[in-house]
């Protein structure tokens, strides 16, 4: 596709319960990062792929947090025992590359809401 | 110490102003500064890129970059109402040979007609 597509738009859960959230990358774009935007627009680096593999998980909290980028699937962010603090916008962007990241563009966002 | 300074605002100015926008920075070792604008409840759409110091401008934006002094900033002439959003400034860094953007926090910028 031409943009960057997230699912859901919106997402509620209870605390302790699992949330997952989608992104398909424009189609040609090999890197797709994920970033957590708290309040105050605050954006925080959580993963970023080049294809199906990592290419930089420094900003993961690995204990709860995990993402994957399968061939012929949406990238996905997983949420385990979600916690209040997880409420956020979650911003995925894909890129033709993953050094020159300048040219990245961001989907619409999926707002988790953990009550 | 964040990374990146930017001041939340909000800021109002009347239809027609040149706004100015501004953050500092920490860390010498960013290569690419960046211009964001975001719309309420929408991803971020990049307006400008810079990589040197000095100035870059695109039709009403002018982007520019002090690497001395560590500071950015953005120019809107001639402001619109349709400029109302969220600008943030980003900037790039190399860690591990990967490259990842820091974001200010973020200008919540009225136009007002």
């Amino acid at each position: 596709g031409e943009e960057v597509a997230q699912t859901p738009k919106h997402l509620v859960r209870g605390e302790g319960q699992k949330a997952k959230l989608y992104c398909a990358p424009i189609k040609g774009h090999s890197y797709v990062f994920w970033y957590q935007q708290v309040l105050k627009n605050e954006f925080k680096f959580l993963i970023s792929f080049q294809n199906e593999n990592v290419f930089d998980e420094t900003g993961m909290p690995k204990e709860r947090f995990s993402a994957k980028c399968l061939p012929n699937s949406p990238c996905s962010l997983e949420i385990q025992a979600t916690k209040l603090e997880d409420s956020a916008v979650y911003f995925c962007a894909s890129s033709q590359s993953g050094v020159f990241i300048a040219e990245a563009f961001f989907g619409q966002g999926t707002r988790l809401t953990v009550v | 110490q964040k990374e990146v300074e930017q001041d939340p605002g909000p800021l109002s100015v009347p239809e027609g102003a040149i706004v100015s926008l501004n953050c500092t920075y920490s860390n010498s070792a960013f290569q690419y500064f960046m211009w964001y604008r975001q719309y309420s409840r929408k991803g971020p759409e990049l307006l400008m890129y810079t990589y040197s110091s000095g100035n870059k401008e695109d039709g009403r934006f002018t982007a520019q970059v002090d690497k001395s002094s560590k500071y950015i900033s953005l120019f809107i002439r001639d402001s619109q109402p349709s400029d109302s959003a969220t600008y943030l400034c980003a900037m790039s860094l190399i860690i591990q040979g990967a490259q990842k953007l820091v974001f200010g926090q973020g200008t919540r910028l009225t136009i007002n007609p």
